[in-house]
């Protein structure tokens, strides 16, 4: 089963980028679908978009559409999600996850199997 | 997109006794592509049910999902003190792929 490693938490000035980084264990990076969904303090879960490292192709919901950009390095099993012009509202724990249909079939495909251990971002002035 | 309405948005009851959230979608979740996660504070969320009743890998019989169209229930029988927690709905019939905002289950 694979397991994924986020980067640290970042603290950042309104109007800058962050990168934000989860690596993959084992030898199937290729199969998945990686997606990222992040949580402000006491809130729920918002889908953010997703990748297919395989065709390097990546999807977003509208809200962040043109300010989120999701990437993947095959060569170190490493998938990016770049927040740009931050505010303040942004502040949350960014999580990646891969897609349950890998394990669980067509049914499964589009469920959150396996979640990295998230990434508090912080954006204060 | 497709909005997820939980409720109640707490329940509160005790060990042993029976839960049930429901998940009501602004449209129709087609295929039954409806997924149930348990989050405990300062954890990531864990995948109990996809497909709308179908439990993933390790996850207890006491845990069972069903519903279809826009209606759906996730029930928790003989609770225990570590299934005290918050649970969330996601639809993944249609990107987005949303969440409902969450039902707490406290004692």
């Amino acid at each position: 089963q694979v397991q994924m490693v986020q980067s640290g938490a970042e603290v950042k000035k309104p109007g800058s980028s962050v990168k934000v980084s989860c690596k993959a264990s084992g030898d199937t990076f290729n199969s998945y679908t990686f997606t990222w969904v992040r949580q402000a303090t006491g809130q729920g879960l918002e889908w953010m978009g997703r990748i297919v490292p395989m065709f390097g192709t990546a999807n977003y919901a509208q809200k962040f559409q043109g300010r989120v950009t999701i990437t993947a390095d095959k060569s170190t099993s490493t998938v990016y999600m770049d927040v740009s012009s931050l505010k303040s509202d942004d502040s949350a724990v960014y999580y990646c996850a891969t897609d349950g249909g890998f394990r669980y079939g067509p049914l499964g495909l589009g469920s959150l199997d396996t979640w990295g251990q998230g990434t508090p971002v912080i954006v204060s002035s | 997109e497709i909005v997820l309405t939980q409720s109640p948005g707490t329940l509160s009851l005790s060990p042993g006794e029976s839960a049930t959230l429901s998940c009501r979608a602004s449209q129709s979740v087609s295929s039954g592509y409806l997924a149930w996660y348990q989050q405990k504070h300062g954890q990531a969320p864990r995948l109990l049910i996809y497909g709308a009743s179908t439990r993933a890998t390790g996850i207890p019989d006491r845990f069972s999902g069903s519903g279809s169209g826009t209606d759906f229930t996730l029930t928790i029988s003989r609770l225990e003190a570590e299934d005290f927690a918050v649970y969330f709905c996601q639809q993944y019939s249609r990107p987005p792929y949303t969440f409902g905002q969450g039902t707490k289950l406290e004692i």
